[in-house]
């Protein structure tokens, strides 16, 4: 069974440019999380999705934005970039029975010149 | 609010027994769970516990209680490929997919 797959796995951008990151769940799972991680905040939750429709969101600018599609496969977009979103993005998908865990993606590390 | 608290780092000996801490604080509980990450890896999945008590899992355990706001990993015979990050969190209700994490424990499992 194939895992949670993350694409691109690393990129580098420049200020202002933008960013599109993809993720595909494990099959049959329809709830995807992202998450962003730093060295100085720790893993942090973005917003979630389940059945193409936002369920859950964190406290992230606007600029961050994410949308899932019919397969469950699911896409975040960064507008706007700063040097501070320079991290790793992490995907997560859940089963949505008994204890819900979350399978990580290996993850995309963005760097922002 | 919500928040979430364990050491930066420890070391410990191979062959010896770890403890790693987790205290929180939320609106709402639904779980608590525990990951590990390897460097420059993804999170992998350790264990779960929603009631009070102790989850054994092979050299693994969790304890929770849920009064008190506390969690702990039991890492047994510990291996030098423990050395690692471990990560607590814990779900609110009706938060699916939605987890608040720790910072991590930086684990350092020397000879």
């Amino acid at each position: 069974k194939a895992g949670v797959t993350q694409t691109p796995r690393y990129l580098i951008k420049t200020r202002g440019q933008q960013v599109t990151l993809s993720c595909s769940p494990i099959s049959g799972h329809r709830s995807v999380s992202w998450y962003q991680q730093t060295p100085g905040q720790g893993l942090q939750f973005l917003f979630e999705y389940f059945s193409e429709t936002q369920r859950n969101k964190g406290n992230f600018p606007g600029r961050f934005s994410g949308r899932q599609f019919s397969n469950s496969r699911s896409e975040m977009n960064v507008s706007t970039l700063e040097l501070g979103d320079s991290a790793l993005y992490l995907c997560a998908s859940t089963h949505e029975a008994g204890a819900n865990v979350l399978t990580f993606g290996a993850g995309s590390r963005l760097t922002v010149l | 609010g919500q928040n979430i608290d364990q050491p930066t780092e420890m070391t410990a000996t191979e062959g010896a027994i770890v403890q790693i801490n987790c205290t929180y604080q939320t609106s709402g509980f639904n779980g608590l769970f525990w990951y590990q990450q390897h460097a420059g890896e993804a999170p992998t999945f350790l264990s779960y516990n929603v009631l009070d008590g102790l989850e054994e899992k092979g050299r693994f355990s969790s304890f929770l209680s849920r009064s008190k706001g506390y969690s702990y990993l039991l890492l047994k015979e510990l291996q030098m490929k423990d050395s690692a990050s471990y990560l607590c969190a814990v779900r609110g209700y009706n938060q699916g997919g939605k987890l608040i994490f720790g910072q991590g424990t930086e684990l350092s499992v020397k000879p």
